[in-house]
């Protein structure tokens, strides 16, 4: 089992180019989300799904795109970025047999100039 | 919405000496409660949590207690260790939506040998 995985782990765009963290986990979880993390915080919100086919908006959700066409993938698209995008982003995943355990990823570090 | 706060930003204890962080939330329906660690690097994990219809938990060196009324619960960390140094996170969610935990600012422990 890997858990859940991030690529890249490292990333930096210009304003206004768009990118897409990728976001997998391999222990057959109906829920994922992805969060920010920026220094003194917390961790933000972003989106999240419940399930194939169906995503909601979280605390945090301009600028970001997601869909989930599959169990496994939970990808997270910058349409055009911009320097508040400048973040740590964690991914996470969870299942009705993980007793409300959250699983995040290592995180991928984003820099937008 | 939920709102989540938590002191201190920063924690430094000898190490054997016990370490406490604070949390108090707003939203009344509010009742899964989870203490996450971040190590540098990596994502944050779940060392324990507790439900609105306990008052308190204990998991070895790790203990939380929730007053309902009050709205604020704690993370108690006793017999500390350098390993134990590390950024807590508190969070609040709904049980069965664990997937839209809403995070404190987290709280950087330094337990100096």
């Amino acid at each position: 089992n890997a858990g859940v995985t991030q690529t890249p782990k490292f990333q930096v765009l210009k304003t206004g180019q768009s990118m897409t963290l990728q976001c997998a986990q391999d222990m057959n979880h109906e829920y994922m989300s992805w969060y920010r993390q920026d220094p003194g915080m917390g961790l933000r919100l972003i989106h999240y799904s419940v399930g194939a086919g169906i995503t909601d908006q979280g605390e945090v959700p301009n600028g970001y795109n997601v869909s989930r066409s599959t169990t496994e993938d939970f990808p997270l698209r910058l349409l055009s970025a911009a320097p508040s995008q400048t973040s740590v982003y964690f991914c996470a995943s969870s299942g009705k047999d993980s007793r409300e355990t959250q699983y995040f990823g290592p995180g991928t570090r984003l820099l937008v100039l | 919405g939920e709102n989540v706060e938590q002191h201190p930003s920063t924690l430094s204890v000898q190490e054997g000496d016990s370490a406490v962080i604070k949390c108090t939330y707003s939203d009344s329906a509010s009742n899964y409660f989870p203490w996450y660690k971040q190590e540098l690097g990596k994502g944050p994990q779940l060392i324990i949590d507790i439900r609105s219809n306990v008052g308190e938990k204990k998991d070895q060196r790790i203990a939380v207690t929730l007053n309902k009324t009050a709205k604020h619960f704690s993370l108690h960390i006793t017999e500390t260790q350098p390993e134990d140094s590390a950024v807590y996170f508190c969070a609040a969610s709904i049980l069965g939506s664990s997937y839209k935990l809403i995070f404190g600012s987290g709280t950087r422990l330094l337990v100096r040998p």
